[in-house]
């Protein structure tokens, strides 16, 4: 399976500062999915982009993908500690089967 | 809608016994669970797909008979980890999803954890 990777650096901000981790990925995917995970809890998905979309936004959430590189980014503008959270990238080669990265973590600081 | 729920959320276990997982579909009627483990700090990793009334399937390098799987249901679906070992410990999360209707992509809804210790 597919094996989406983010830069591993954790991400420490202010708040109200934007914060922008990425993703890469070695195969061919028919989507590229985020997700947010608070310390010890399940996964609440935050944005799927297909793979003929470049860029898609939701709220304070801008996701752009570019397959000729296989990397996406995640964009969280106007922060909040709210956000403070892991974020991972999932991959899905089309069989619903998901390869997540390992995970960007990131801190607002209030 | 598309709430999924794991029982227990958290269970610590002496070495040798066996511990069962349970994950439900509560609002919707789920074709397919998934099973994820997790380390401290780590990534999910996939162990298996499990679609209802049919064997699981296992990702490589995760053991059948360690990792027991059961989704007799559209809505409910097991992991039991039997004679569990300290390096068994991990968080377990499922997900489930459904063909058609909540979404064209068969979204994934994930369930909230068990954090499993085994002493």
């Amino acid at each position: 399976s597919q094996q989406g990777e983010e830069d591993p650096q954790a991400l420490s901000i202010q708040e109200g500062e934007n914060a922008t981790m990425n993703c890469s990925y070695k195969t061919s995917i028919n989507n590229l999915q985020w997700y947010r995970q608070n310390s010890g809890r399940g996964l609440v998905h935050l944005i799927l982009i297909r793979s003929n979309e470049r860029e898609k936004h939701s709220g304070r959430l801008r996701v752009t993908l570019d397959t000729s590189k296989k990397s996406s980014s995640l964009l969280i503008t106007a922060s909040r500690a709210a956000d403070t959270a892991s974020y991972f990238c999932a991959t899905d080669g089309g069989n619903n089967r998901l390869a997540f990265g390992k995970g960007n973590q990131v801190v607002v600081i209030p | 809608g598309a709430v999924v729920s794991q029982h227990p959320s958290r269970v610590i276990c002496k070495s040798g016994t066996s511990v069962k997982i349970e994950c439900r579909s509560l609002d919707f009627q789920a074709t397919t669970m998934f099973w994820y483990r997790q380390f401290p700090k780590q990534s999910l990793m996939l162990m298996a797909t499990s679609n209802e009334g049919s064997k699981a399937t296992y990702e490589q390098g995760v053991e059948k008979d360690k990792f027991l799987i059961n989704h007799a249901s559209l809505t409910l679906s097991t992991l039991t980890v039997t004679s569990a070992h300290p390096e068994d410990s991990s968080f377990y999360i499922c997900s489930a999803t459904t063909s058609g209707g909540l979404s064209s992509y068969n979204e994934q809804f994930f369930g909230p954890g068990t954090r499993l210790t085994v002493l």
